[in-house]
C-alpha cells in the first residue's frame, strides 16, 4: 500500500543550524513528491514539489528513488522557518488523492 | 484569482446536535474538492473527496457525510455528532498538481 512516513513528530534546531526532515515513501510507480507547510495561525500551503526541481526560501528536496525519500532540507535555519511540515505524495495520474505523512513540527530556537 | 471560503472557523456543539460546515472555491471551475481532519500525530485524514456535483467518495467509515450541491461549494454533516467527531477540519481543492487550503474549523462537542 502507499504509504509516506515522516519519523520525526518534533525537530528542534538552534537558528543557523542545517535542518533536514524526513519523508520516506512506499509505492511501486513514478509517484510526485511534495513538501506542504503550515506556519502558526496560516494555511497549509505548498512548499515544493519534486519535479520542480527548485529552491524555496532556501529549502530543496531531492527524491531518491532508490533509498525511497524525499528529504526535506535547508543549510542555515530561521527562526521563521518554525511550523509544521507535510510530505505527500500524489499517484502517477491520479489527480484525485495526495497520500500524506503525519507532519513533522520544526522548532528554530534563537 | 482563486480563493476558497470555509466557515465558521470555531464552533461547539453538543452531542447529538447536527453539523453542517461549508467550503466555497472562487475563482476555478471544476475543481477537485476535499474536506481533511487534522490531528496532532496523526497528520491529514482525507475524509471525503469529490470530482463533480453530486459526485462523492469516501475514504474512511464515520459519522460524517458529505455533499456537492454545487461545483464550488462541498458541504461536511452530521446528523448526530458523538465528541469524537471534535478535531480541526480542513477544505480543499485542486484542479491539476497543488491543493489549496482553507483557513479551517476547529469543531468541539461537548
Amino acid at each position: 500500500a502507499q504509504r509516506v512516513t515522516q519519523p520525526e513528530k518534533l525537530l528542534s534546531v538552534f537558528k543557523g543550524a542545517p535542518v533536514e526532515l524526513k519523508c520516506n515513501y512506499s509505492y511501486s510507480g513514478s509517484p510526485e513528491l511534495f513538501w506542504y507547510v503550515q506556519y502558526s495561525r496560516q494555511r497549509l500551503q505548498l512548499l515544493l514539489r519534486h519535479i520542480s526541481r527548485e529552491s524555496i526560501k532556501g529549502f530543496t528536496a531531492d527524491l531518491n528513488k532508490g533509498e525511497t525519500s524525499f528529504h526535506l532540507k535547508k543549510p542555515f535555519a530561521q527562526e521563521e522557518d518554525s511550523a509544521m511540515y507535510y510530505c505527500a505524495l500524489r499517484e502517477a495520474g491520479n489527480n484525485r488523492k495526495l497520500i500524506w505523512g503525519l507532519g513533522t513540527s520544526l522548532a528554530v530556537n534563537p | 484569482s482563486q480563493t476558497i471560503h470555509q466557515w465558521p472557523a470555531t464552533l461547539v456543539q453538543p452531542v447529538g446536535s447536527p453539523l453542517s460546515l461549508e467550503c466555497t472555491v472562487e475563482g476555478t471551475s471544476n475543481p477537485n474538492l476535499y474536506w481533511y481532519r487534522q490531528a496532532a500525530g496523526r497528520g491529514l485524514q482525507l475524509l471525503f473527496y469529490s470530482v463533480g456535483i453530486g459526485q462523492i467518495s469516501s475514504e474512511v467509515p464515520q459519522n460524517l457525510s458529505a455533499s456537492r450541491p454545487q461545483d464550488r461549494q462541498f458541504i461536511l454533516s452530521s446528523k448526530k455528532l458523538l465528541l469524537s467527531d471534535s478535531g480541526f477540519y480542513l477544505c480543499a481543492w485542486s484542479v491539476s498538481v497543488e491543493a489549496f487550503f482553507g483557513q479551517g474549523t476547529r469543531l468541539t462537542v461537548v
